[in-house]
């Protein structure tokens, strides 16, 4: 069982470079989002989508870009890495429109900006 | 909006002994409520969640939650630790309208010793 697959798991950028941090998920969810992790401040939202071709804004979402071409598929890309971006990367998927059904999360990316 | 509230960062406890993580919630609608647990590297796993009915919530390794609406509690609970439960624990919470992402708590370290 795959489930939701980020890929690299670690990546070192230096200020002013992009990349694209890939997540794809299995289980054919319509719901995926992206989470920033940092210490003491639990998980952010920083990008979500309700199924391909809908994307929305969470709680962070500058300095990110998101798209989704695939039901599977929703990359993450930093445009330009500043070191506030530093962090560790979570993907999660859940299915049904509703809020009740529990996310599945990838196993992250840690993202240094140097 | 909804927020989360972790009120203790770490909580160091004896193998064998009880322990009881701290939760508390403010939203102006009904919420869902979950705990996940966080292995060192690795992602967000489910431990357990309340949706409606039962206040006591059972969960995997032997951890369960009770929901209290009048204190805005979901407090994780466990009658006897082991090592192997050391992790990072996060409270959420989702509701049923807007964007149903879960808002995170800032997390609780659990550090079981010998």
């Amino acid at each position: 069982n795959a489930g939701v697959t980020q890929t690299p798991k670690f990546q070192v950028l230096k200020t002013g470079q992009s990349m694209t941090l890939q997540c794809a998920q299995d289980m054919n969810h319509e719901y995926m989002s992206w989470y920033r992790q940092d210490p003491g401040m639990g998980l952010r939202l920083i990008h979500y989508s309700v199924g391909a071709g809908i994307t929305d804004q969470g709680e962070v979402p500058n300095g990110y870009n998101v798209s989704r071409s695939t039901t599977e598929d929703f990359p993450l890309r930093l445009l330009s890495a500043a070191p506030s971006q530093t962090s560790v990367y979570f993907c999660a998927s859940r299915g049904g429109p509703t809020g009740n059904q529990p996310q599945h999360f990838g196993d992250g990316t840690r993202l240094s900006i140097l | 909006a909804q927020s989360v509230t972790q009120l203790d960062s770490q909580v160091p406890v004896f193998e064998e002994a009880p322990v009881e993580l701290r939760c508390n919630y403010s939203s102006s609608v009904s919420v869902y409520l979950f705990w996940y647990v966080q292995y060192p590297n690795q992602g967000l796993q489910l431990l357990l969640k309340y949706l409606s009915g039962s206040t006591l919530v059972k969960g995997i390794n032997g951890f369960e939650a009770e929901f209290n609406k009048s204190q805005t509690s979901f407090h994780l609970r466990k009658p006897s630790v082991h090592i192997s439960d050391t992790a990072e624990y996060f409270c959420a919470v989702r509701v049923d309208t807007g964007r149903r992402a879960l808002t995170f708590g800032s997390g609780t370290r659990l550090q079981v010793q010998p």
